[in-house]
């Protein structure tokens, strides 16, 4: 079955500066790749995803890259803010909603 | 996106009890799911919720423990039954709305068993 691995555990930038997380998958198959935010107490939001036929999506100060050569995707976070202290999941699945398979999740706190 | 509303919001609870988390949905979904959170780790599914019928649950989960409900297309509740100090995380409802193929979590409900 799937399996994601997600880099780094722990992050710390400075207020401004780039974030960066990598995530690999497992199954070839796998052609979608959501990224949620999960704050202190609450539920995991959704802040972006991309689909196995788009190699790069940009929202805002978010962007997501995709190598499926490689098994690879990728969240970056430009000018980083306060407000983006938080935990980050990568996600990866082929078939459905239900078959979602999340990574181990990354905290990423921002240095003022 | 759709709002989830998910009860309580946490509680604190005695081993050998069982509590009742509530999830509703304010438009009609075609998939809710649980999950469960522990401690500083990822999310694992627990089960997927199915309108009228029993829920379909993953591996290590089992519908003695984990009883749910899903009597219409907005609405589910899970029973996390005889619980311990294991089952102490935070239990998420989780949907996916009609046209979408996106997973939308509810806020999740902080259970501490003592």
């Amino acid at each position: 079955g799937e399996n994601v691995e997600q880099h780094p555990s722990t992050l710390s930038v400075q207020e401004g500066d780039s974030a960066v997380i990598k995530c690999t998958y497992s199954d070839s198959a796998s052609n979608y790749f959501p990224w949620y935010k999960q704050e202190l107490g609450k539920g995991p939001q959704l802040i972006i995803d991309i689909r196995s036929n788009v190699g790069e999506k940009k929202d805002q100060r978010i962007a997501v890259t995709l190598n499926k050569t490689a098994k690879h995707f990728s969240l970056h976070i430009t000018e980083t803010q306060p407000e983006d202290s938080a935990v980050y999941f990568c996600a990866a699945t082929y078939s459905s909603a239900s078959k979602i398979i999340f990574g181990s999740g990354t905290r990423l706190s921002i240095r003022p | 996106s759709a709002v989830i509303s998910q009860k309580p919001s946490r509680d604190i609870c005695q081993r050998g009890t069982s509590l009742t988390i509530q999830c509703q949905v304010d438009s009609q979904v075609t998939m809710m799911f649980w999950y469960r959170q522990q401690p500083g780790q990822s999310l694992t599914l627990i089960a997927t919720a199915n309108q009228g019928s029993e829920a379909t649950y993953e591996s290590g989960f089992v519908i003695d423990k984990f009883p749910i409900s899903r009597p219409n297309l907005t609405f589910s509740t899970l029973t996390v039954s005889n619980m311990s100090p294991e089952d102490s995380s935070i239990y998420l409802c989780s949907v996916v709305e009609q046209g979408e193929e996106k997973l939308f979590f509810g806020s999740g409900t902080q259970l501490s068993v003592l």
